[in-house]
């Protein structure tokens, strides 16, 4: 988790609500991911970015979007918050893109 | 389809045991193949990272096979620990595309 932190670790919120997870990284690394994992499903790519204000959607985009308008912030908002949204949600950072180094995750339950 | 498999889904074995974990690639055409470790309610810890052009890599008592042509890694784990147990993770990286493919996982369990 070196370099890698996620806020809130944490987070209960209510159907409809806006909600937004932050990471920060201090590798100066160009690449940064949003994953959420779920039982029985494993770990699903949410959206990604290739450099600041660059970004792009990975397979389970559908109710989130991202923002990056710095090297070390990524963030991911759910715009209304559903149930199906419940899960650990995990940034993960990495220098060329090849390799990935995961922050300690975000707990989130929509109630 | 790029799918990787990890088969078993659990695992439960004495402590000192020498054990092999497995993870299989339906691509061949892997750039790298990446270990991990997590623990329960915990993020996943890097263990070990194999180029498509290597055979193995070691750390400790940790050592990880690479085969491409039968789509195949290995995570070999020595004189086996409780403080191992965990979920092991297996994921390719795919230069078509640009995506870590992730295994589900192995839930190790060893036993004092």
């Amino acid at each position: 988790d070196a370099g890698i932190t996620q806020s809130p670790r944490h987070k209960v919120t209510e159907t409809g609500t806006p909600v937004t997870l932050r990471c920060h990284q201090t590798e100066n690394h160009r690449y940064m991911y949003w994953y959420r994992q779920d039982p029985g499903h494993g770990l699903r790519l949410i959206h990604y970015s290739y450099g600041v204000k660059d970004t792009d959607k990975g397979e389970v985009s559908d109710g989130y979007s991202v923002s990056r308008s710095k090297t070390e912030d990524f963030l991911l908002t759910l715009e209304s918050a559903t149930s199906s949204q419940t899960s650990v949600y995990f940034c993960a950072i990495s220098p060329q893109g090849r390799e990935q180094y995961f922050g300690p995750g975000t707990r989130l339950t929509v109630t | 389809k790029q799918e990787v498999t990890q088969i078993p889904a659990a695992l439960s074995v004495p402590e000192g045991e020498n054990l092999v974990l497995n993870c299989s690639f339906t691509d061949s055409a892997i750039y790298n193949l990446q270990w991990f470790r997590q623990d329960p309610g915990k993020g996943l810890t890097s263990l070990l990272l194999i180029q498509s052009s290597q055979r193995e890599q070691t750390s400790g008592r940790l050592n990880a096979s690479l085969d491409k042509s039968s789509g195949r890694s290995t995570l070999y784990i020595a004189a086996s620990q409780p403080g191992d147990s965990a979920t092991y993770l297996c994921a390719a990286f795919y230069n078509q595309g640009g995506k870590l493919i992730f295994g589900q996982g192995t839930e190790l369990s060893v036993k004092p």
